[in-house]
């Protein structure tokens, strides 16, 4: 079967770095994907990993190790407009499946 | 990437009718379209594959005669939820495959049943 295990919440200060994890477990594995979603509105694309190693976009990096079935997204200079749900996805054979997200609660 | 539009964005129907929902992907073809569930603070649940031009295929669990899907077109693809009972109350939402990795999701149509 396949799952994503990450944690349901994480809470940090504005302007401080904040990692989410994620650890997956699937048969077949063609990438890793990590969604951004506020309150009442729908998944947006963040990023997504292939390969071992770190992709960089702007404040957000997304990292993968799959000899470790695992990885990470890294939010910097944390915005208030970040406060969201986050999250990861593993695309299988024929489909993404998603993790339960992280809720990201940031402090001013 | 591409951009997906879905209507109503909600509706409130009664216990026992059935409401049907679209799918509409604006500029770009899409053959195949997902159709997600999801509950309050929960994560999001595939139910089906919409595949233009042929049978829908469901997740385990989903019952394909309730929730009935219909991918006429490149660019449209409906949900109908049949003698929607409270139960049912959740956000569905939508989308289309821009590659391999990446999907676009539509705004979401929350659904309430009275």
């Amino acid at each position: 079967g396949q799952s994503l295990e990450q944690p349901s919440e994480v809470t940090a200060v504005e302007g401080a770095i904040v990692q989410i994890n994620c650890t997956y477990q699937t048969s077949g594995f063609y990438g890793l994907s990590w969604y951004q979603q506020h309150d009442g509105g729908a998944p947006t694309f963040l990023s997504y990993n292939a390969l071992d190693g770190l992709e960089e976009t702007g404040r957000f990096s997304s990292f993968l190790s799959r000899s470790d079935s695992y990885g990470y997204l890294l939010l910097q200079e944390l915005q208030m407009k970040d406060s969201a749900s986050y999250f990861c996805a593993v695309r299988g054979d024929d489909k993404i499946i998603f993790g339960k997200g992280t809720r990201l609660h940031i402090l001013p | 990437g591409a951009v997906v539009s879905q209507h109503p964005s909600r509706v409130i129907c009664k216990s026992g009718t059935s409401v049907k929902i679209e799918c509409r992907s604006l500029d770009f073809q899409a053959t195949t379209m997902f159709w997600y569930r999801q509950f309050p603070k929960q994560s999001l649940m595939l139910m089906a594959t919409s595949n233009e031009g042929s049978k829908a295929t469901y997740e385990q669990g989903v019952e394909k005669d309730k929730f009935l899907i219909n991918h006429a077109s490149l660019t449209l693809s409906t949900l109908t939820v049949t003698s929607a009972h409270p139960e049912d109350s959740s956000f569905y939402i939508c989308s289309v495959a821009g590659g391999i990795y990446e999907q676009y999701f539509g705004p979401g149509t929350r659904l309430t049943v009275t």
